[in-house]
């Protein structure tokens, strides 16, 4: 596709499941990140990929959350043993290099409702 | 990575020019300065991004110091449709790569 996608684009959960999150980057876009966002708050950095490597995770909040990222391209963010506070806006973002230097594209977000 | 600091809120109307300010005082020499606009259930959107002077293209014009310690978001003529949140983000290659935003500046904009 021309564009970042996330799926599923929302996602009702029970408390104690687990859920998984994909991101589909732009092709060629070697820099993948997510991020989170609650209602009226703004992006918590969670974790950024360079290729297939994750050079920091020091933002996912628990060690409940992990991401991998696979062949350069589609990445995966699992939440295992949800809680109500995890409910959130979840984005991801790709970019051809380094985001500080070049444009980043974001996808419309994965809602993420824990009841 | 710099810490930015901008205004919490901004009301305009249609028509106005809007300037948005972001301060930066930490800025590294090799830090870029970058905004994206983002409305309610989207992701953000890239607006513009700048070293030093001024950079222009169709939607906005950025403007940078010399000193490099703040910059200023212009959007022309704004519309109800400019209703969003603006962030500022400061970094480099060598900034950790984590692309980290601020609050953002919620923008108003009224008939």
């Amino acid at each position: 596709g021309a564009g970042v996608s996330q799926s599923p684009s929302n996602k009702v959960t029970e408390k104690g499941k687990d859920v998984e999150l994909r991101c589909d980057p732009i092709s060629g876009h070697t820099a993948l990140y997510w991020y989170r966002q609650s209602l009226g708050q703004g992006l918590e950095f969670l974790i950024y990929f360079q290729g297939n490597s994750a050079p920091d995770k020091s933002g996912l909040p628990s060690d409940r959350f992990s991401a991998e990222r696979t062949g350069g391209s589609v990445s995966t963010l699992t939440i295992q043993r949800t809680q109500q506070e995890d409910s959130a806006v979840y984005l991801c973002a790709s970019s051809l290099g380094p985001a500080e230097n070049t444009e980043a594209f974001f996808g419309q977000g994965t809602r993420l409702t824990v009841v | 990575l710099a810490k930015t600091t901008q205004p919490i809120s901004m009301d305009s109307y249609e028509g106005q020019e809007v300037n948005i300010t972001c301060s930066h005082n930490n800025i590294a020499t090799n830090d870029y300065i970058t905004w994206y606009q983002q409305f309610p259930s989207q992701g953000p959107r890239f607006i513009i991004q700048g070293y030093k002077t001024k950079v222009t293209n169709e939607v906005a014009s950025l403007f940078i110091p010399a000193d490099r310690k703040s910059s200023t978001l212009s959007l022309p003529r704004v519309s109800l449709s400019d209703t969003a949140v603006y962030y500022c983000l400061v970094g480099s290659t060598g900034g950790g790569n984590k692309l980290t935003f601020g609050t953002g500046t919620q923008l108003k904009v009224e008939l």
